[in-house]
């Protein structure tokens, strides 16, 4: 099984600040196959990256990701009030279970 | 616009068998495959398995022995059957669109339902 692990758990910004939340693989990954999802309490996640980089359909420009191989990153450049949420990351293809999460990286407001 | 509306039995006692059904509502069924994930407090989302709109499927292994999903086509609907149910699969189930690879990517889930509350409690 592939282990995604994100770090850190809990990131505690302020609204405007910059937000870097990260992804490790247990193993190398087809970055093609990473994505990021934000997830609201009480509401689905929502997808936000695609092949690791691509923003989703009306995802806004503050969100951008990167990364390959094992390591990967979320960036969110300047904080609004709707992103203080949780945070995963997912990765497809490698391993059994085929599909496996991140536990998740908390944004909370400072 | 694309929605996904689930619903089924939200409690049951240890050993019944959990059912679920998602019906996909605008976009294509079959240019998508379709998909079950899990959220509970003590193992985050889990994949549960996955379907092709002709029920082609891949399972969890650490859930194989125990599930099942069906499709109904004709009906835009895809179903989820967990049996003999313990505490542990006390979760929020959801289903969701998965994307087939393009030259941009693939494999992510783009839609999402609202998600069930399925407690199993004697």
């Amino acid at each position: 099984e592939i282990v995604l692990t994100q770090s850190p758990g809990t990131l505690s910004l302020s609204p405007g600040e910059r937000a870097t939340l990260s992804c490790r693989a247990s193993q190398s990954v087809d970055s093609s196959y990473v994505a990021w999802y934000q997830q609201h309490p009480g509401q689905a996640p929502r997808l936000l990256i695609y092949g690791a980089s691509n923003r989703a359909t009306g995802i806004p420009y503050r969100f951008s990701g990167s990364g390959s191989g094992a390591d990967f990153t979320l960036t969110i450049s300047r904080l609004e009030p709707e992103d203080f949420a949780v945070y995963f990351c997912q990765q497809y293809g490698g391993g059994s279970p085929r599909r496996t999460f991140g536990q998740g990286t908390k944004v909370e407001i400072k | 616009q694309v929605q996904l509306q689930q619903w089924g039995a939200g409690l049951l006692k240890p050993s019944e068998t959990l059912s679920l059904t998602c019906a996909v509502h605008g976009g294509s069924f079959s240019a998508y495959y379709w998909v079950w994930i899990r959220q509970s407090p003590g193992k985050g989302l889990e994949w549960i398995g996955e379907t092709t709109h002709r029920e082609s499927t891949n399972y969890n292994p650490s859930l194989e022995s125990r599930v099942s999903i069906t499709v109904d086509a004709s009906k835009n609907q895809f179903s989820l059957r967990l049996n003999s149910v313990i505490a542990a699969d006390t979760a929020v189930y959801y289903c969701a669109r998965g994307c087939y690879p393009n030259d941009n990517g693939g494999n992510q889930l783009d839609y999402w339902g609202q998600g069930i509350l399925v407690t199993v409690s004697s």
